[in-house]
């Protein structure tokens, strides 16, 4: 069972578009953190939201996180070939001292020029 | 600043082979290490934790260890290789009480 659902899985648009990719769960989640992947590289942060509602903006990246605290969401304006990669959102859980952080499958972006 | 290495980028290895993956991190003291496998450029799996030397704690049953044996370097092992060992492996290391995972390059693993 997956907990944290992505979508889309895969997503190909042309230079200048909009977007939005979802991460999804019907889990309570005490911080979300959204991070992006290149072919052969490690998963670099992006951003981490805790509070329900938050939103956060990285240049043209907009993430926010559900009032909830069960989903969450990554708009990217006007994309450029540069953000092409896969978008993987990780959901933090904590048990007492415990505090698991729980993978999406991730979105695959191409932004094609 | 902190840095995270880990090697090699790349790695074919017979079936039944021995595995030694090493990660080193600087900059900082006393992180939590990880080790994640990653299959077909997807999902994260968890494969072991330490909060501290000689402190290892694995998420799921299988072929690979992993040791601890100073407080930057985390090490993952494997005494005899199976062809579904190969994978894309990640070290990472976070700062306790701060959110966040800051990841290596990763070594692909290849076993034949």
């Amino acid at each position: 069972t997956q907990l944290l659902e992505q979508s889309p899985q895969f997503l190909s648009i042309q230079e200048g578009e909009n977007l939005t990719v979802y991460c999804n769960s019907s889990s309570v989640f005490s911080s979300l953190q959204w991070y992006r992947q290149e072919p052969g590289e490690g998963p670099v942060l992006l951003v981490t939201v805790v509070t329900g509602g938050e939103v956060k903006k990285l240049k043209r990246l907009t993430f926010q996180f559900g009032d909830a605290r069960k989903d969450s969401s990554l708009h990217i304006t006007a994309a450029q070939p540069g953000d092409t990669g896969l978008y993987l959102c990780a959901g933090e859980r904590s048990a007492g001292n415990n505090r698991k952080l729980i993978w999406g499958l991730g979105t695959s972006l191409a932004v094609n020029p | 600043s902190q840095t995270i290495h880990q090697w090699p980028a790349t790695l074919v290895q017979p079936v039944g082979s021995p595995l030694s993956l090493e990660c080193t991190v600087e900059g900082t003291s006393n992180p939590n290490l990880y080790w994640y496998r990653q299959a077909a450029g997807r999902g994260l799996q968890l494969l072991f934790y330490s909060v501290g030397i000689g402190q290892i704690s694995s998420e799921v049953p299988q072929n690979l260890s992993a040791s601890r044996p100073q407080d930057r370097q985390f090490i993952l092992s494997s005494k005899k290789l199976l062809l579904s060992d190969s994978g894309f492996y990640l070290c990472a290391w976070s700062r306790r009480g701060v959110l966040g995972y800051t990841f290596g390059s990763g070594t692909r693993l290849t076993v034949v």
